[in-house]
């Protein structure tokens, strides 16, 4: 089934920008979505279809899509931002066709 | 606002069936155009997905969870559960339902149940 890899960490300052990867073959032909789980609660999808936003979720989350990665973009990150991000893909030629990523714990310094 | 909230046991015997059910408000199961679906997290792990079900009906199995497995749909409840048939100890997760979106994504989850499988 298909694979989607993220970093096992990523740490940021106050105010600066996060940048989340998510690498699989050729994602960038597949929409990707993020998801933001902080503990003990569920997640939260932050961005759908690699750069859409639902409503309510702040414009400082954005996202991209090219080649074999996606990236997550947090811009001015806050305190509350701490969290673990997982990105997903629809992979429409699977038998197992809602693949998860790894999961990225983001730290705010 | 569709919200979804999970029930059910929270301490299953080992080589019993686990049975859980999702209850959805602000929403229809029935009202067409969505999925509705079970996702598994275990303890300090990732996502697993785990199938989905259509008000029609019609299911989509983990291949690797599809002979335990069972997703049905109960419409006059505003229902849909989950069976997962002789569980052991590596079926201890937390247990989140989800209603999946149009692009294929999952907008709406429920809080999850911790299920825990020991004698």
């Amino acid at each position: 089934s298909y694979v989607l890899t993220q970093p096992p960490s990523v740490s940021v300052a106050p105010g600066k920008t996060a940048r989340i990867s998510c690498g699989g073959n050729i994602i960038g032909s597949k929409g990707v979505h993020w998801y933001q789980q902080k503990p003990g609660q569920a997640p939260v999808l932050v961005v759908y279809d690699d750069s859409d936003r639902p409503s309510g979720i702040p414009e400082r989350f954005s996202g991209s899509n090219s080649g074999n990665t996606a990236t997550l973009i947090i811009s001015r990150v806050e305190a509350g931002d701490e969290a673990d991000y997982f990105c997903q893909v629809w992979d429409s030629s699977s038998d197992h066709p809602y693949v998860f990523g790894t999961g990225t714990k983001v730290t705010v310094l | 606002q569709v919200q979804l909230q999970e029930s059910g046991p929270g301490l299953v015997q080992p080589s019993q069936t686990l049975s859980l059910t999702c209850t959805v408000s602000g929403g229809t199961v029935s009202s067409g155009g969505y999925y509705w679906s079970w996702i598994r997290q275990h303890p300090v792990k990732g996502l697993e997905w785990i199938g989905y079900i259509y008000y029609s009906g019609s299911t989509h199995y983990n291949p690797s969870l599809k002979s335990r497995v069972t997703i049905s749909v109960e419409p006059s409840e505003n229902q849909f559960s989950l069976n997962l048939r002789s569980v052991t100890a590596a079926d201890t997760a937390v247990y989140y339902c989800a209603r999946v979106g149009g692009a294929n994504h999952f907008d709406y989850w429920g809080q999850g149940t911790l299920v825990t499988v020991s004698s």
